[in-house]
Protein backbone atom coordinates (compact mmCIF):
# COMPACT_ATOMS: atom_id res chain seq x y z
CA UNK A 1 0.00 0.00 0.00
CA UNK A 2 1.26 3.72 -0.70
CA UNK A 3 2.27 5.34 2.31
CA UNK A 4 2.74 9.72 2.61
CA UNK A 5 5.09 10.86 5.21
CA UNK A 6 4.75 14.65 6.63
CA UNK A 7 7.54 15.10 8.94
CA UNK A 8 6.74 18.05 10.66
CA UNK A 9 3.67 17.67 12.60
CA UNK A 10 3.39 21.25 14.21
CA UNK A 11 5.07 24.03 13.14
CA UNK A 12 5.05 27.91 13.85
CA UNK A 13 6.24 30.87 11.85
CA UNK A 14 5.42 34.57 12.17
CA UNK A 15 3.60 36.41 9.76
CA UNK A 16 5.92 37.31 6.66
CA UNK A 17 8.09 34.05 7.07
CA UNK A 18 8.53 31.16 4.39
CA UNK A 19 6.94 27.90 4.55
CA UNK A 20 8.00 24.82 3.30
CA UNK A 21 6.15 21.11 4.18
CA UNK A 22 7.95 18.43 3.88
CA UNK A 23 6.02 15.26 1.89
CA UNK A 24 7.47 11.76 1.07
CA UNK A 25 5.38 9.32 -0.66
CA UNK A 26 6.05 5.79 -1.16
CA UNK A 27 5.23 4.47 -4.49
CA UNK A 28 7.57 3.90 -7.78
CA UNK A 29 4.55 4.33 -10.10
CA UNK A 30 2.62 7.02 -11.83
CA UNK A 31 1.64 9.04 -8.79
CA UNK A 32 -1.11 12.41 -8.56
CA UNK A 33 -0.57 14.66 -5.38
CA UNK A 34 -2.45 16.77 -3.76
CA UNK A 35 -2.21 19.38 -0.85
CA UNK A 36 -5.69 19.66 1.47
CA UNK A 37 -6.04 22.45 4.24
CA UNK A 38 -8.22 22.46 7.17
CA UNK A 39 -9.37 25.87 8.83
CA UNK A 40 -9.97 25.00 12.20
CA UNK A 41 -13.53 23.13 12.52
CA UNK A 42 -13.92 23.04 8.75
CA UNK A 43 -13.61 20.19 6.11
CA UNK A 44 -10.60 19.94 3.88
CA UNK A 45 -10.47 21.86 1.12
CA UNK A 46 -8.07 21.63 -1.83
CA UNK A 47 -4.78 23.81 -2.01
CA UNK A 48 -3.70 22.41 -5.03
CA UNK A 49 -2.78 19.08 -7.30
CA UNK A 50 -0.06 17.60 -9.55
CA UNK A 51 -1.04 15.14 -12.19
CA UNK A 52 1.75 15.76 -14.56
CA UNK A 53 3.20 18.30 -16.59
CA UNK A 54 5.23 21.43 -14.71
CA UNK A 55 6.68 20.03 -11.65
CA UNK A 56 6.18 23.32 -9.96
CA UNK A 57 2.71 23.60 -9.09
CA UNK A 58 1.03 26.87 -8.35
CA UNK A 59 -2.30 26.87 -6.02
CA UNK A 60 -4.51 29.51 -4.15
CA UNK A 61 -3.65 31.96 -1.83
CA UNK A 62 -0.38 31.64 -2.96
CA UNK A 63 0.92 28.65 -2.35
CA UNK A 64 2.74 26.30 -4.66
CA UNK A 65 4.84 22.83 -4.65
CA UNK A 66 7.23 21.07 -6.60
CA UNK A 67 7.14 17.46 -7.43
CA UNK A 68 10.62 16.01 -7.07
CA UNK A 69 10.80 12.56 -8.77
CA UNK A 70 13.62 11.22 -7.47
CA UNK A 71 13.06 12.01 -4.05
CA UNK A 72 9.35 11.07 -3.90
CA UNK A 73 8.85 14.14 -2.71
CA UNK A 74 5.81 16.57 -3.39
CA UNK A 75 6.85 19.66 -1.08
CA UNK A 76 4.76 22.67 -0.53
CA UNK A 77 6.00 26.12 -0.23
CA UNK A 78 4.46 30.00 0.87
CA UNK A 79 7.26 33.04 0.39
CA UNK A 80 5.33 35.36 3.07
CA UNK A 81 2.87 33.70 5.24
CA UNK A 82 -0.24 35.33 7.03
CA UNK A 83 -1.81 35.00 10.19
CA UNK A 84 -4.84 33.76 8.05
CA UNK A 85 -2.40 30.64 6.81
CA UNK A 86 -3.45 29.26 10.36
CA UNK A 87 -4.32 25.92 9.38
CA UNK A 88 -3.41 21.94 9.27
CA UNK A 89 -2.35 20.81 6.01
CA UNK A 90 -2.44 17.08 4.25
CA UNK A 91 -0.64 16.27 2.17
CA UNK A 92 -2.07 13.10 -0.11
CA UNK A 93 -1.56 10.94 -3.28
CA UNK A 94 -3.64 8.86 -5.76
CA UNK A 95 -1.42 6.46 -7.21
CA UNK A 96 -4.30 5.49 -10.06
CA UNK A 97 -6.25 3.11 -7.74
CA UNK A 98 -9.03 5.72 -6.99
CA UNK A 99 -8.12 5.65 -3.46
CA UNK A 100 -6.53 8.62 -1.39
CA UNK A 101 -4.25 8.06 1.24
CA UNK A 102 -3.30 11.03 3.60
CA UNK A 103 -0.38 11.77 5.20
CA UNK A 104 -0.47 12.55 9.33
CA UNK A 105 -0.97 16.18 8.35
CA UNK A 106 1.13 19.53 9.51
CA UNK A 107 -0.58 22.22 12.08
CA UNK A 108 0.92 25.56 11.09
CA UNK A 109 0.36 29.01 13.46
CA UNK A 110 1.16 31.72 12.11
CA UNK A 111 2.04 34.45 15.03
CA UNK A 112 0.55 38.00 13.94
CA UNK B 1 -23.77 24.13 -6.72
CA UNK B 2 -22.87 20.53 -5.59
CA UNK B 3 -21.83 19.39 -2.37
CA UNK B 4 -21.78 16.82 0.01
CA UNK B 5 -23.52 17.05 3.15
CA UNK B 6 -22.30 14.90 6.59
CA UNK B 7 -25.92 14.05 9.33
CA UNK B 8 -25.36 15.05 12.29
CA UNK B 9 -22.72 16.92 13.01
CA UNK B 10 -22.55 15.64 16.45
CA UNK B 11 -23.43 12.54 18.43
CA UNK B 12 -23.01 11.68 21.58
CA UNK B 13 -24.11 7.80 21.92
CA UNK B 14 -23.44 4.83 24.44
CA UNK B 15 -20.94 2.49 24.67
CA UNK B 16 -22.06 -0.90 22.83
CA UNK B 17 -25.27 1.27 20.15
CA UNK B 18 -25.68 1.17 17.07
CA UNK B 19 -24.81 4.40 15.31
CA UNK B 20 -25.03 5.45 11.36
CA UNK B 21 -23.62 8.59 10.04
CA UNK B 22 -25.01 9.52 6.74
CA UNK B 23 -22.93 11.01 3.72
CA UNK B 24 -25.13 12.59 0.46
CA UNK B 25 -23.36 13.75 -2.39
CA UNK B 26 -24.99 15.55 -5.23
CA UNK B 27 -21.91 15.61 -7.78
CA UNK B 28 -22.63 12.35 -8.97
CA UNK B 29 -19.33 11.04 -8.05
CA UNK B 30 -18.92 7.23 -8.29
CA UNK B 31 -16.24 6.99 -5.82
CA UNK B 32 -17.44 7.72 -2.15
CA UNK B 33 -14.91 7.32 0.82
CA UNK B 34 -15.51 7.52 5.08
CA UNK B 35 -12.48 8.37 6.90
CA UNK B 36 -11.81 9.24 10.18
CA UNK B 37 -9.20 11.95 11.85
CA UNK B 38 -7.71 11.44 15.07
CA UNK B 39 -4.64 13.13 16.40
CA UNK B 40 -1.12 12.21 15.04
CA UNK B 41 -2.54 9.63 12.75
CA UNK B 42 -4.23 12.43 9.74
CA UNK B 43 -7.01 10.74 7.74
CA UNK B 44 -7.28 6.79 7.40
CA UNK B 45 -9.55 5.45 5.29
CA UNK B 46 -12.42 3.24 6.78
CA UNK B 47 -14.17 2.21 3.92
CA UNK B 48 -14.79 2.70 0.16
CA UNK B 49 -16.99 2.67 -2.62
CA UNK B 50 -17.23 2.59 -6.32
CA UNK B 51 -20.19 2.85 -7.17
CA UNK B 52 -23.65 1.01 -6.45
CA UNK B 53 -23.45 -1.93 -4.83
CA UNK B 54 -19.66 -2.12 -4.26
CA UNK B 55 -18.00 -1.68 -1.30
CA UNK B 56 -14.63 -2.17 -0.06
CA UNK B 57 -12.48 -2.94 3.40
CA UNK B 58 -9.88 0.56 3.85
CA UNK B 59 -6.89 0.45 6.80
CA UNK B 60 -9.20 0.53 9.73
CA UNK B 61 -12.70 -1.40 8.72
CA UNK B 62 -13.33 -2.84 12.13
CA UNK B 63 -16.57 -2.40 13.82
CA UNK B 64 -17.76 -0.73 10.58
CA UNK B 65 -19.64 -1.58 7.51
CA UNK B 66 -20.96 0.86 4.80
CA UNK B 67 -23.77 0.33 1.89
CA UNK B 68 -24.61 1.58 -1.57
CA UNK B 69 -27.71 1.23 -2.39
CA UNK B 70 -27.82 4.27 -5.08
CA UNK B 71 -25.19 7.00 -6.26
CA UNK B 72 -26.03 9.52 -3.70
CA UNK B 73 -25.67 8.29 -0.68
CA UNK B 74 -22.73 6.43 1.91
CA UNK B 75 -23.88 5.47 5.11
CA UNK B 76 -21.56 4.72 7.79
CA UNK B 77 -22.65 1.96 10.30
CA UNK B 78 -20.62 1.38 13.75
CA UNK B 79 -22.14 -1.96 14.78
CA UNK B 80 -21.44 -1.53 18.85
CA UNK B 81 -19.82 1.77 19.04
CA UNK B 82 -16.92 1.34 21.26
CA UNK B 83 -14.95 4.25 22.95
CA UNK B 84 -12.19 3.64 20.51
CA UNK B 85 -14.64 5.05 17.86
CA UNK B 86 -14.83 8.17 19.28
CA UNK B 87 -13.50 10.36 16.60
CA UNK B 88 -14.06 13.23 13.93
CA UNK B 89 -15.62 11.40 10.86
CA UNK B 90 -15.63 12.92 7.21
CA UNK B 91 -16.89 11.88 3.89
CA UNK B 92 -15.49 12.30 0.33
CA UNK B 93 -16.39 11.56 -2.56
CA UNK B 94 -14.27 12.02 -6.16
CA UNK B 95 -14.71 11.43 -10.03
CA UNK B 96 -13.30 8.48 -12.43
CA UNK B 97 -10.34 8.30 -13.03
CA UNK B 98 -7.26 8.94 -10.77
CA UNK B 99 -6.64 12.41 -12.16
CA UNK B 100 -9.62 13.98 -10.14
CA UNK B 101 -9.57 15.37 -6.49
CA UNK B 102 -11.87 14.16 -3.48
CA UNK B 103 -14.25 16.87 -2.10
CA UNK B 104 -15.30 16.35 1.54
CA UNK B 105 -17.61 16.88 3.66
CA UNK B 106 -18.44 18.99 6.87
CA UNK B 107 -17.38 16.25 9.37
CA UNK B 108 -19.23 14.23 11.80
CA UNK B 109 -17.96 14.78 15.43
CA UNK B 110 -18.69 11.33 17.22
CA UNK B 111 -18.40 10.83 21.32
CA UNK B 112 -19.02 7.16 22.83
CA UNK B 113 -19.00 7.10 26.35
Amino acid sequence: AQSVSQHNHHVILSEAASLELGCNYSYGGTVNLFWYVQYPGQHLQLLLKYFSGDPLVKGIKGFEAEFIKSKFSFNLRKPSVQWSDTAEYFCAVNAGFNKFYFGSGTKLNVKP
Amino acid sequence: DAEITQSPRHKITETGRQVTLACHQTWNHNNMFWYRQDLGHGLRLIHYSYGVQDTNKGEVSDGYSVSRSNTEDLPLTLESAASSQTSVYFCASSGQGARTEAFFGQGTRLTVV
